[in-house]
């Protein structure tokens, strides 16, 4: 089973101010498979980044992703209050289908 | 425009079984179950095609979950049965939007399943 680790587990920062969360797998994953989601407290997730690098549908350019292998990035450029919240990322390969790593949660600094 | 609604909370007794419904507005490809245990990550608990019915489930959930659909009213459902406590968690319905996607861009509301004595 490919694994999903997250980091770091909590980032505060300010607004204005360029995140940069981590996910690294404990295998080689397909890029076609990386996604990136967000998390509000109390909502579903929402569909940031997927094939690694494309932003879905209406997804401000500040978000970005990146990687490759087993390391994936997500860069938020500038951030904006709205985006603290919590990013997972989720990965797929026939063996273990879908896993989604254990979150980063983005603070207010 | 795309909807996934969810039906509503659930508290159920231990080895009781839970039945979750995701009606869907708009094209779906497939539609994938997955929960959130209380402050969490998610775990997949499989896909169900909502033409043809097929199915497939998560290794660690087989023989425990069923996943239906009913056409006429575009609805899936999610059956888990022999509910533990560990089972307590928010249950999410999520679209696939094309074959080979690999995501999920679209998701329902959530229900929260509480399984307690």
């Amino acid at each position: 089973e490919i694994v999903l680790t997250q980091s770091p587990g909590t980032l505060s920062l300010s607004p204005g101010e360029r995140a940069t969360l981590s996910c690294r797998a404990s295998q080689t994953v397909n890029t076609r498979s990386l996604a990136w989601y967000q998390q509000k407290a109390g909502q579903a997730p929402r569909l940031l980044i997927y094939a690694a690098s494309s932003r879905a549908t209406g997804i401000p350019d500040r978000f970005s992703g990146s990687g490759s292998g087993t390391d994936f990035t997500l860069t938020i450029s500038r951030l904006e209050p709205e985006d603290f919240a919590v990013y997972y990322c989720q990965q797929f390969d026939s063996s273990s289908m879908y896993t989604f790593g254990q979150g980063t949660k983005l603070e207010m600094k | 425009q795309v909807q996934l609604v969810q039906s509503g909370a659930e508290v159920k007794g231990p080895g009781a079984s839970v039945k979750v419904s995701c009606k869907a507005s708009g094209y779906t490809f497939n539609l994938h179950w997955m929960r959130q245990a209380p402050g969490q990550g998610f775990e997949w608990l499989g896909i169900i095609n909502p033409s043809s019915g097929d199915t497939i489930y998560a290794q660690k959930f087989q023989g425990r979950v069923t996943m239906t659909r009913d056409t006429s009213t575009s609805t899936v459902y999610m059956e888990l049965s022999s509910l533990r406590s560990e089972d307590t968690a928010v249950y999410y319905c999520a679209r696939e939007p094309a074959h080979g996607s690999l995501y999920f861009d679209y998701w329902g509301q959530g229900t929260l399943v509480t399984v307690s004595s």
